[in-house]
């Protein structure tokens, strides 16, 4: 059965560094998804993703964070210069609407700012 | 700005116990998607329900849509502990199909 993959599974990062976290959407899936998960809390939209720009984007996502689709395959996100309070779980997500349209998630990246 | 809320937050419960789980949210959508999570996990797409009325079920687990009420419902019957985890409700964007995540509701079934 196709999966999104995410990669790396953890990083750890010392506060101001510049992250990317990797995601391989499923192949025929048009619609991509950024969420994060701070521990213990609820799962917040980030951004989404359609036709190669961003169709949406949350008050959390500002100008330190940024999204792309450099080839067929691989979605990034990428925060510029982190800060401890993006320590999180971020999960990558896609999508093809239809009559059965599910949206699956990756495996998630858990992201550490020291 | 959508809101989406579940209740309870926690439950604990016996084996062979039926509850339910609900999930109301503040403004119109036809899109309502129930999801797991264990522990440090992803999570694991259970229903999609895409019109008022709709009911699935799968296993223990029943889930229903009012979308008049913007109510839905996550019945578990007869627990067993295997269903132990935590469980979110999210209401999805017609446009852009982003989801609204409730707080989720974390379900410990005892022996």
């Amino acid at each position: 059965e196709p999966e999104v993959t995410q990669t790396p599974s953890h990083q750890v990062t010392q506060m101001g560094q510049e992250v990317i976290l990797r995601c391989v959407p499923i192949s025929n899936h048009l619609y991509f998804y950024w969420y994060r998960q701070i521990l213990g809390q609820k799962v917040e939209f980030l951004v989404s993703f359609y036709n190669n720009e961003i169709s949406e984007k949350s008050e959390i996502f500002d100008d330190q964070f940024s999204v792309e689709r450099p080839d067929g395959s691989n979605f990034t996100l990428k925060i510029r210069s982190t800060k401890l309070e993006d320590s999180a779980m971020y999960f990558c997500a896609s999508l093809t609407p239809g009559a059965r349209e599910t949206q699956y998630f990756g495996p998630g990246t858990r992201l550490l700012v020291l | 700005e959508l809101k989406v809320e579940q209740n309870p937050l926690f439950l604990s419960m016996q084996e062979g116990k039926n509850y339910t789980i609900y999930c109301n949210y503040s403004t119109t959508s036809d899109r309502l998607y129930w999801y797991r999570q264990d522990p440090g996990k992803s999570l694991e797409s259970l229903f999609v329900l895409l019109s008022n009325g709709a009911v699935k079920q799968e296993g223990r687990l029943m889930a229903s849509l009012d979308t008049k009420a913007r109510l839905s419902t996550l019945h578990i019957t007869a627990a067993v502990h295997d269903l132990s985890a935590t469980y979110f409700c999210a209401v999805g964007s017609s446009n852009t199909g982003k989801l609204i995540f409730g707080q989720g509701t974390t379900l410990q079934v005892k022996p």
